[in-house]
C-alpha cells in the first residue's frame, strides 16, 4: 500500500506568492494532519482533520495559512501571501487507530 | 500540559555500542506512547508504540522501549548500533482519546562513530 503522498516535494517561491501544498493520506485513514518543522521550533502540529472536517486548527500560524480536506484522499496547506519566514519542511500526516504516518515533506523556501 | 522531555539533544556512539535515548513525559492519563526516526531529507517513520499491555515494546529495526510508570519515561533502546541508525529520534506522546494528537519531543541527533 502507498504511503502519505505529498507534492511538490520541493518549492522556492518569492514573498508576496501563493504557495500550496498537497497532501494525499494513507487510504482508509479517517485522520489527516499538518506539521511544520523548522530548526528553530521542531515539529510543530498546524492543525487535522477528522473524516475531511477541521478539528483543531489552534496551530495555525495566522490568517494567511489555510487547509482544506474536500474528500478523504486530498488535503491541501495554502499560504497566501508568503514570506520568507514560512521557509521550512511541511509534513502531512494520517492516521486510523493512533500511530500517525507521515509523508516525505515538501521542503518550501520563500525568498 | 501534556509536554515531552528529551534530555540528550546529540548522543554519539561508536558502531557495534549498545545504545539508550532517553524520553520523559508529563500526562495525566494512561499514555500513547511512540518513537519516530527522522533521517536527513525524510519523513518521520514509526519505529514503536505502546498503548498498553506489556511494558516492554518491539519495534523495527531491532529497537525496544520499556514504558516505566513511576518514572514517567519512556526509553528507546538497541543492543548494538548500525552506521544507518544514524539520525535524529523523537519521543511523542498521544494526548488525546485514541491518541489522534501527538506532542513531541525536541528530538536527540544520533551520530555514529566507526
Amino acid at each position: 500500500d502507498a504511503g502519505v503522498i505529498q507534492s511538490p516535494r520541493h518549492e522556492v517561491t518569492e514573498m508576496g506568492q501563493e504557495v500550496t501544498l498537497r497532501c494525499k493520506p494513507i487510504s482508509g485513514h479517517d485522520y489527516l494532519f499538518w506539521y511544520r518543522q523548522t530548526m528553530m521550533r521542531g515539529l510543530e502540529l498546524l492543525i487535522y482533520f477528522n473524516n475531511n472536517v477541521p478539528i483543531d486548527d489552534s496551530g495555525m500560524p495566522e490568517d494567511r495559512f489555510s487547509a482544506k480536506m474536500p474528500n478523504a484522499s486530498f488535503s491541501t496547506l495554502k499560504i497566501q501571501p508568503s514570506e520568507p519566514r514560512d521557509s521550512a519542511v511541511y509534513f502531512c500526516a494520517s492516521s486510523r487507530t493512533g500511530a500517525q504516518y507521515f509523508g516525505p515533506g515538501t521542503r518550501l523556501t520563500v525568498t | 500540559a501534556q509536554s515531552v522531555t528529551q534530555p540528550d539533544i546529540h548522543i554519539t556512539v561508536s558502531e557495534g555500542a549498545s545504545l539508550e535515548l532517553r524520553c520523559n513525559y508529563s500526562y495525566g492519563a494512561t499514555p500513547y506512547l511512540f518513537w519516530y526516526v527522522q533521517s536527513p531529507g525524510q519523513g518521520l517513520q514509526l519505529l514503536l508504540k505502546y498503548f498498553s499491555g506489556d511494558t516492554l515494546v518491539q519495534g523495527i529495526k531491532g529497537f525496544e522501549a520499556e514504558f516505566k510508570r513511576s518514572q514517567s519515561s519512556f526509553n528507546l533502546r538497541k543492543p548494538s548500533v548500525h552506521w544507518s541508525d544514524a539520525a535524529e529520534y523523537f519521543c511523542a506522546v498521544g494526548v488525546i482519546q485514541g491518541a489522534q494528537k501527538l506532542v513531541f519531543g525536541q528530538g536527540t541527533r544520533l551520530t555514529i562513530n566507526p
